[in-house]
Parts: structure tokens; C-alpha cells; sequence
């Protein structure tokens, strides 16, 4: 596609349920990066991909985050056991690849509310 | 590790004045780059602006230019001519391992 693609656009879940996010990154582009924006706040680095290796993990929030990335396209961003506290937007990212020398193209993102 | 700090949660400028933006970074990287992004209410994410460490010449891109003082891991974001279409949340992103970002500043311009 032209842009990056995420899916849902908005998500309500119940809390204790398993959420899963998709994001479709710009064709070829290797890396991509997801990030957690609450409201009105900056953007919380998650995890970053190169192809399908995560070389960095430590943003993860804790062990009910999970992501995924197959292919060397699509990515999935796992939250099991939802709490009201992952309320938040969830934003993807792709670029050509790996972040030193190219912007980064970001997606509308995914509006995730757990009540 | 890679960290990017923006000190000043709000900012507020009067329409067609002037105003800079602080952003300051830190990493172990020799070879990176420094953006600022602007997120309008629609949550886009928009590119402003683009600076390449090796360059000691400061990006300028229409009424948007910086000033990157490499040493001090300083790099300021300066609007002229500020319009209503700049209010927004603007953030200073590094680009080294991964990209990291800071924390924003709220951008208000008064008519």
C-alpha cells in the first residue's frame, strides 16, 4: 500500500481479554517500530523490528506484551490479560531500514480502551 | 542507550511571531540523525524537519529551521511567521540504533 496501514482504527475490550494489533508496513521498508501513546502524552517506545528480529525488547511494558513480525511485513502486537492502564494509542511505524539515516513513517494508529 | 528530552510541556506563540523549541538527546552513536515531528489533533504523524549529524550546516525548511549544536547534544526547533496551521504537538525524535522520542511540546498559537 501507499502508507502504513493499522487495524483496528479503535478497539474496546473488556479487561482480562487478549487484544491483538496489526500493522502493515510500507512494502520493503525493514524496520518498524511500535509505540504506545497515552492521551496528551509523548510516544513510549515498545519494541523495534529489523526484518523479523527484535533486536530490542526492553520497552515492552511487561510480560503480557508481545509482538511478532513474519515475513518481513506484517506485525502484530499481542497484549493478553488487558488492563484499564493499556488504555492507549498504539502507533506503528515503518522505514527503509534501521533508524539512523531515514524518518520514520508512521500509521493513523490504534485507539485500544479496556473498561 | 538513547534518550531524548523535551523540557517544555507547553509553549504558546502570537500569530506571525517566533518561537524555538528545546530539544536535547543523548547517545554513544557517532552517526545518527535528528528530527521534529508534528502531530496535529488528527494524530498524524508529520515530518517537519530532518538533520544529519555529520553536517554542521542547520537544516532549514521554509519558516522551520534548527539549531544543532552537536557538542552541547542540543537541537532546537525555531518557527517563524508562526501560522494558526502550526499549533500542534511537536516532537524531537533521534535516529541511531532505533528511533526514540521525547516527551512533545504542546504548541498553542494565539490569533
Amino acid at each position: 500500500g501507499a502508507g502504513v496501514s493499522q487495524s483496528p482504527s479503535n478497539k474496546v475490550t473488556e479487561k482480562g481479554k487478549d487484544v491483538e494489533l496489526r500493522c502493515d508496513p510500507i512494502s520493503g521498508h525493514t524496520a518498524l517500530y511500535w509505540y504506545r501513546q497515552s492521551l496528551g502524552q509523548g510516544l513510549e517506545f515498545l519494541i523495534y523490528f529489523q526484518g523479523n528480529s527484535a533486536p530490542d525488547k526492553s520497552g515492552l511494558p511487561s510480560d503480557r506484551f508481545s509482538a511478532e513480525r513474519t515475513g518481513g511485513s506484517v506485525s502484530t502486537l499481542t497484549i493478553q490479560r488487558t488492563q484499564q492502564e493499556d488504555s492507549a494509542v498504539y502507533l506503528c511505524a515503518s522505514s527503509p531500514r534501521r533508524g539512523e539515516n531515514t524518518e520514520a513513517f508512521f500509521g493513523q494508529g490504534t485507539r485500544l480502551t479496556v473498561v | 542507550a538513547q534518550t531524548v528530552t523535551q523540557s517544555q510541556p507547553e509553549m504558546s506563540v502570537q500569530e506571525a511571531e517566533t518561537v524555538t523549541l528545546s530539544c536535547t538527546y543523548d547517545t554513544s552513536e557517532s552517526d545518527y540523525y535528528l528530527f521534529w515531528y508534528k502531530q496535529p489533533p488528527s494524530r498524524q504523524m508529520i515530518l517537519v524537519i530532518r538533520q544529519e549529524a555529520y553536517k554542521q550546516q542547520n537544516a532549514t525548511e521554509n519558516r522551520f529551521s534548527v539549531n544543532f549544536q552537536k557538542a552541547a547534544k542540543s537541537f532546537s526547533l525555531k518557527i517563524s511567521d508562526s501560522q494558526l496551521g502550526d499549533a500542534a504537538m511537536y516532537f524531537c525524535a533521534l535516529g541511531a540504533n532505533d528511533m526514540r522520542f521525547g516527551a512533545g511540546t504542546r504548541l498553542t498559537v494565539k490569533p
